[in-house]
């Protein structure tokens, strides 16, 4: 079965940066994009960007232009989110999601648990 | 400020029918198919509806969607308890070149 597996929450100080992996197992890793999307505490969702594994392209949703790097290791099926320059209004929950097919544009079918990211001093 | 508009909340009854809307614009619910998906508290969201209204494996039939222009709307019927939960709509934007999603809706079960 499809699983994607994050890692475990973090505490960071302002100015800090963040590094999240999602390990995924059950499909192949190559033929899906992954989104990295948040959830501030009592708000919606919020599209960060998406990587397609099997180029390595992306694209960043224009608020996080600079700040937001995501990777892929294809050797391990595992996808990354890296965040600089942290801020308070950066604590959310942090998921990686899988497209439900080959396309970015289809929407999302598989997530994976989230990890809650808590910039605080 | 979420790009797709849903109300804040929703209530109803066991076994009422209960319908959730999700209003957007040309660049994405006008030109691009919608998503519904179910977030119980303190889990990941759930896929419940793809393609406007298409339903993956093992989700009850009781839930339904459908789209028309640039709304779009999640009914589900024959309210349960369990189906107290937050529903979101997401859909791609073509101006963005990435998915934007409503703000949620809580569905109180009374």
């Amino acid at each position: 079965q499809v699983q994607l597996v994050q890692s475990g929450a973090e505490v960071k100080k302002p100015g800090a940066s963040v590094k999240v992996s999602c390990q995924t197992s059950g499909y192949t890793f190559t033929g899906h994009y992954m989104y990295w999307v948040r959830q501030a505490p009592g708000q919606g969702l919020e599209w960060m960007g998406w990587i397609n594994p099997n180029s390595g392209g992306t694209k960043y949703a224009q608020r996080f232009q600079g700040r937001v790097t995501m990777t892929r290791d294809t050797s391990i099926s595992t996808a990354y989110m890296e965040l600089s320059s942290l801020r308070s209004d950066d604590t959310a929950v942090y998921y990686c999601v899988r497209t439900r097919t080959g396309l970015a544009s289809t929407g999302i079918d598989y997530w994976g648990q989230g990890t809650l990211v808590t910039v605080s001093s | 400020q979420s790009v797709l508009t849903q109300p804040p909340s929703a209530s109803g009854t066991p076994g009422q029918r209960v319908t959730i809307s999700c209003s957007g614009s040309n660049s994405n619910i006008g030109s691009n198919t919608v998503n519904w998906y179910q977030q119980l508290p303190g889990t990941a969201p759930k896929l419940l509806i793809y393609s406007n209204n298409q339903r993956p494996s093992g989700v009850p039939d009781r839930f339904s969607g459908s789209k028309s222009g640039t709304s779009a709307s999640l009914a589900i019927s024959g309210l349960q308890s369990e189906d107290e939960a937050d529903y979101c709509c997401a859909a791609w934007d073509d101006s963005l070149n990435g998915p934007v999603f409503g703000g949620g809706t809580k569905l109180t079960v009374l």
